[in-house]
């Protein structure tokens, strides 16, 4: 299994240029998330989505849309890309909690795509 | 609203032994997770608390205690690969998302 996938792994844009990232996942996993990560604040949650067809917003959603229109897959959008939208972006996967709520649903993170804005 | 704190950075010496604390603050509480994560890799689980006590896999230990909002990380014989940073996440009730901290950032020493 190739677990979590993230593709491109880098990638440079001009401001105000869209791109898509694509995250897939081999796990048969409900839950998919979007993560920032920039330094010295943490991992951020930007959208995440609960099953196929569905999404939610994060923490810090703005300037970013989402797409689950695959159970394996989810898609991050940015349609004019900033220079504040410089980051480490991850995708992670999950599987559902079980029905009393206390399960360790870990996720799983792929590897990550440095994206730059100049 | 949720606020979780953790230091920024420490160090050890190899073979020894090391306390990573975090703190937090949630509206309501259902578990914390610490990951590891080394220098341009993704994050990976290390374990998962959400009754209070310790938690043992192995050099790795987790402890939580819900009352005083607090966890620590504990790693023994402490090897070169350790050197990573530590990330404490919250999940709270009613919802699958988890609030990272910033990230402890542990370098072990020969």
């Amino acid at each position: 299994n190739a677990g979590v996938t993230q593709t491109p792994k880098f990638r440079v844009l001009k401001t105000g240029q869209s791109m898509t990232l694509l995250c897939a996942q081999d796990m048969n996993h409900e839950y998919m998330y979007w993560y920032r990560q920039d330094p010295g604040m943490g991992l951020r949650l930007i959208h995440y989505s609960v099953g196929e067809g569905t999404t939610a917003k994060g923490e810090v959603p703005d300037g970013y849309n989402v797409s689950r229109l695959k159970k394996q897959n989810f898609l991050l959008g940015l349609e004019s890309a900033a220079p504040s939208q410089t980051s480490v972006y991850f995708c992670a996967s999950s599987y559902r909690r079980g029905l009393a709520g206390l399960g360790d649903n870990e996720q799983f993170f792929g590897p990550g795509t440095r994206l730059t804005v100049l | 609203g949720q606020n979780i704190d953790q230091p920024t950075e420490m160090t050890a010496t190899e073979g020894a032994i090391v306390q990573i604390n975090c703190t937090y603050q949630t509206s309501g509480f259902n578990g914390l997770f610490w990951y590891q994560q080394h220098a341009g890799e993704a994050p990976t689980f290390l374990s998962y608390n959400v009754l209070d006590g310790l938690e043992e896999k192995g050099r790795f230990s987790s402890f939580l205690s819900r009352s005083k909002g607090y966890s620590y990380l504990l790693l023994k014989e402490l090897q070169m690969k350790d050197s990573a940073s530590y990330l404490c996440a919250v999940r709270s009730l009613g919802t699958d998302k988890l609030i990272f901290g910033t990230g402890t950032r542990l370098q072990v020493f020969p």
